[in-house]
């Protein structure tokens, strides 16, 4: 069965502290590999990887994929209170079925 | 402005009582799907398709019906809910099924 794994299930940091969220993948056809930002309502896109090694950045995010590992992971530098969010991973097969995983509830302290 | 609507945001409603969840893109988009949202369970994928008249089963299709009779449109249909069906529902549109999805607001379902 195909299956998505996110960890920490969820964690709590203070303001500046940098922040590793890990995702790994067992799925069939790998195609790409999609982060996602959820705060109160709808997710919002963050990232998506489809070659190994390649990093991803946008501001203090940046995402990476290991294909090797199957696995990718998020991390979050100079932690704000914005950053407060569940971060959902989801994989992307051939065939366009789409995989999320439980997500990783993040809480940044002031 | 570009985005994927559904209405309505909130809703609850009776065991057997016939329901539909509707999805709206104007982006023109090929590719939509409908995920539903459970504590500790992230989303789960319950219908995609990927052009008008392509409808597939994700991973939890049981009790959902869907249709693509036009690109923009996607509605999610339940013909008899039953209260395991609460759940948070999203529907999402993409221009392939392999890029970015954009997702609606969320249509918030409890059938008692």
């Amino acid at each position: 069965e195909d299956k998505v794994v996110q960890s920490p299930l969820s964690l709590v940091v203070h303001e500046g502290d940098t922040v590793t969220l890990n995702c790994s993948y067992e799925v069939t056809n790998f195609r790409s590999l999609l982060w996602y930002k959820q705060e109160k309502k709808a997710p919002t896109f963050l990232f998506m990887l489809t070659s190994s090694g390649i990093e991803k950045k946008s501001g203090r995010l940046s995402s990476i994929l290991d294909k090797k590992e199957l696995s990718s992971i998020l991390n979050i530098t100079a932690t704000q209170t914005g950053d407060s969010a569940i971060y959902l991973c989801a994989v992307i097969e051939y065939g366009n079925k789409l995989v999320f995983g439980a997500g990783t509830i993040l809480r940044v302290k002031s | 402005e570009a985005q994927v609507t559904q209405n309505p945001r909130y809703l609850i409603t009776v065991t057997g009582k016939k329901l539909t969840v509707t999805c709206s893109q104007n982006m023109n988009h090929e590719y939509m799907s409908w995920y539903r949202q459970d504590p500790g369970l992230g989303l789960r994928q319950i219908y995609y398709s990927m052009n008008v008249e392509v409808t597939d089963k994700g991973d939890v299709p049981e009790g959902y019906k869907v249709s693509r009779k036009e690109k923009r449109n996607f509605p999610l249909i339940l013909e008899s809910p039953s209260p395991n069906q609460t759940s948070l529902y999203f529907c999402a549109s993409s221009f392939e099924g392999d890029t970015e999805a954009f997702f609606g607001q969320g249509t918030r379902l409890t059938v008692v």
